[in-house]
């Protein structure tokens, strides 16, 4: 299987709060799962990836956390602002590159004041 | 950093003309890119690889003579919509990934098309 299911579809957190979106998979050949962070009319940006060599990778205030063994994986987002605001999807490839992708459902996220 | 490049940003077209669209890797050269289609408020669904210097390979369910591609060099793609109907009216964006050290890809802007 291919896909990559991602919760919530919608979230809404207050500016200061920790935003948290999963991340599930059944194909255990990826191995390379990057975040990509989009707002409306314009193409995906890379915001954090991992490899499963690791359990945790963080990047500012973008931290991913890996569960290899439950093949989930998950972007939390510290103090979040309304800058954040966006669209995330996660992603997924296979043989350690980064080029085709399999994309989550993707979470949008509102910040509030 | 790396820049990929995508136009136009938007175009509004009549039933039955094609329409192109251009992706170009701007300081690096890629010997594939990736087309994607976005319907709204859906994820991206991989449409075709570009490969450059052989044909591409399209997704299961893509319409090969509809979405035409062509790689003509190492930092341009394109995407030439046949004969276009409104259900073709989406937001299409490429992506190139850029080697050396670890892989990235990257996106460009989209293109909106719109089609009456």
């Amino acid at each position: 299987q291919q896909q990559v299911k991602q919760s919530p579809q919608s979230l809404i957190v207050q500016k200061g709060g920790i935003s948290i979106i999963n991340c599930a998979y059944e194909n255990t050949a990826f191995d390379y799962f990057p975040w990509y962070q989009q707002f409306p009319g314009k193409g995906p940006a890379l915001l954090i990836a991992i490899r499963p060599d690791v359990s945790e990778k963080k990047e500012g205030r973008f931290t991913i956390s890996f569960n290899k063994s439950a093949k989930q994986f998950s972007l939390h987002i510290m103090d979040s602002q309304p800058g954040d605001s966006a669209t995330y999807f996660c992603a997924a490839s296979i043989a350690g590159t980064a080029s085709k992708l399999t994309f989550g459902t993707g979470t949008r996220l509102q910040v509030t004041l | 950093g790396a820049v990929v490049s995508q136009h136009p940003s938007r175009v509004i077209c009549k039933s039955g003309t094609s329409v192109k669209i251009e992706c170009r890797s701007l300081d690096f050269q890629a010997t594939t890119m990736f087309w994607y289609r976005q319907f709204p408020k859906q994820s991206l669904m991989l449409m075709a690889t570009s490969n450059e210097g052989s044909k591409a390979t399209y997704e299961q369910g893509v319409e090969k003579d509809k979405f035409l591609i062509n790689h003509a060099s190492l930092t341009l793609s394109t995407l030439t919509v046949t004969s276009a109907h409104p259900e073709d009216s989406s937001f299409y964006i490429c992506s190139a990934p850029k080697t050396g050290g670890r892989e990235k890809l990257f996106f460009g802007s989209g293109t909106q098309l719109s089609v009456l």
